[in-house]
């Protein structure tokens, strides 16, 4: 089925240790984002990509990097893992262009000791 | 994109229609109102989408009111699935590629 595959669904990272956190979609949309979402909270906006080969802040950058590979990839890296980093991480992607709703993956659980 | 306000919570019996309400009052001549939902844990849910006309699809009803400043989800026959979190978004389309999700609607339906 179409959409957008983000892996892994689940982590456990020491603090100081780095990761990649993985997203591929297959509908060839131009958008990507990532987005985190704490306990009870709402989705807070980290990056997104408008197209391949930008990528732009969003309300919480800090400690995240990202990279849009190719049209299809967009990955979130956290190069020193902090405890406050503890969330879900879900990606999307859309075609603006087209005026269509966003699309989600399933979410990655991440946990920081 | 204009803010939104929505209530923290409301419960629906099963079997019932369940009308959430959305304030926009902000909203600008060119921003559809659209409606995604979050079941449990799950990434958020495409519901409905629209301008200033009502709409329907096979999910639910948006009516838009005619000053366009509040809208309303309605789910006509709720059933427990339909428990979850509900948001109401503003926004351009073809513009500012930022969907911001506020803390939304927490909905549970009752047996």
């Amino acid at each position: 089925n179409a959409g957008v595959t983000q892996t892994p669904k689940f982590q456990v990272l020491k603090t100081g240790q780095s990761m990649t956190l993985q997203c591929a979609q297959d509908m060839n949309h131009n958008s990507m984002y990532w987005y985190r979402q704490d306990p009870g909270m709402g989705l807070r906006l980290i990056y997104y990509s408008a197209s391949e080969g930008t990528t732009d802040k969003g309300e919480v950058p800090n400690g995240y990097n990202v990279s849009r590979l190719n049209k299809r990839e967009f990955s979130l890296r956290l190069e020193s893992a902090a405890p406050s980093q503890t969330s879900v991480y879900f990606c999307a992607s859309w075609d603006i262009m087209r005026n269509q709703p966003q699309h989600f993956g399933d979410g990655t659980r991440l946990s920081i000791l | 994109d204009a803010k939104t306000t929505q209530p923290t919570s409301m419960d629906c019996a099963e079997g019932r229609a369940a009308n959430l309400p959305c304030n926009h009052s902000t909203i600008s001549g060119n921003e559809y109102v659209y409606w995604y939902r979050q079941i449990h844990s799950q990434g958020p849910q495409y519901i409905i989408h629209g301008l200033k006309n009502n709409e329907t699809n096979e999910m639910a009803s948006l009516i838009i009111t005619e000053d366009r400043k509040s809208s309303t989800l309605i789910l006509p026959h709720a059933t427990l699935r339909d428990t979850a979190v509900y948001y109401c978004i503003v926004r351009v389309p073809f513009g500012n590629e930022k969907l911001t999700f506020g803390t939304g609607t927490r909905l549970t339906i009752i047996p």
